[in-house]
């Protein structure tokens, strides 16, 4: 069974500067969908970036990049020059192979980011 | 383009009753999927919907059901409420399933049960 493993339950980092936070997964199949999702306190489940299993080069949308070991299965996300409205849960999740063309995510516990002004 | 929209924001029920949740997609997705968050158990999947069937289920008890109509809005039925059915339940639509395609939340129903 696909597993998504977040072991940074809190992070505290400085307005403007960069930050890393952690993803690792595991799966059997050899295809596979990575996203991360903020989550606001509001509860809406933002979507950031994705990255496909197949994919050679790292994603990236605006401030967001995907740095994406695929040897040791980590997909961690990667924030520049943070900003106070990133202060929220961030969540790695994994998508299931598409079976009969059903899907479902898999989600991490989560990593609470708070910037620090 | 309006993003997904859940109805009720929240919700109070006393154990033994019934709740349903209602969820329409962002225009043009055909695929529903409700997900349970809570502090314990975190995020987990309830149920998939696709041109009104359901194609994948988590491992949830009977009492939780759904639906979905023909203009892909669902609704997500909960009977004979427990105390830990307390959760956030959020609802994600997307365009015909594909790798890269993102599912898209909404804000989430929060169901408390007293």
């Amino acid at each position: 069974a696909q597993k998504i493993t977040q072991t940074q339950p809190g992070m505290f980092v400085q307005e403007k500067e960069a930050v890393t936070l952690d993803c690792t997964y595991d799966t059997s199949d050899p295809s596979y969908g990575l996203f991360w999702y903020k989550q606001p306190s509001s509860g809406e489940m933002i979507f950031l970036i994705y990255q496909g299993s197949y994919d050679q080069q790292n994603a990236t949308e605006g401030r967001y990049s995907l740095n994406f070991q695929k040897a040791r299965k980590s997909a961690n996300l990667v924030i520049s020059a943070s900003q106070l409205g990133d202060s929220a849960m961030y969540f790695c999740a994994m998508r299931e192979p598409i079976i009969q063309g059903a899907q479902k995510l898999v989600f991490g516990q989560g990593t609470r980011l708070t910037i620090n002004p | 383009k309006a993003g997904v929209t859940q109805t009720p924001r929240y919700l109070i029920k006393t154990r033994g009753q019934q709740v349903t949740l209602s969820c329409s997609p962002i225009s043009g997705h055909r695929s529903v999927s409700w997900y349970q968050q809570t502090p314990g158990q975190g995020l987990q999947f309830l149920f998939e919907y696709f041109s009104e069937t359901q194609r994948n289920k988590g491992n949830f008890p009977g009492r939780f059901s759904g639906r979905q109509f023909s203009n892909s809005r669902s609704e997500m039925n909960v009977s004979t409420l427990e105390l830990g059915d307390s959760a956030l339940y959020l609802c994600a639509s997307s365009l015909e399933p594909a790798d890269n395609s993102p599912l898209h939340f909404g804000n989430g129903t929060r169901l408390t049960v007293t």
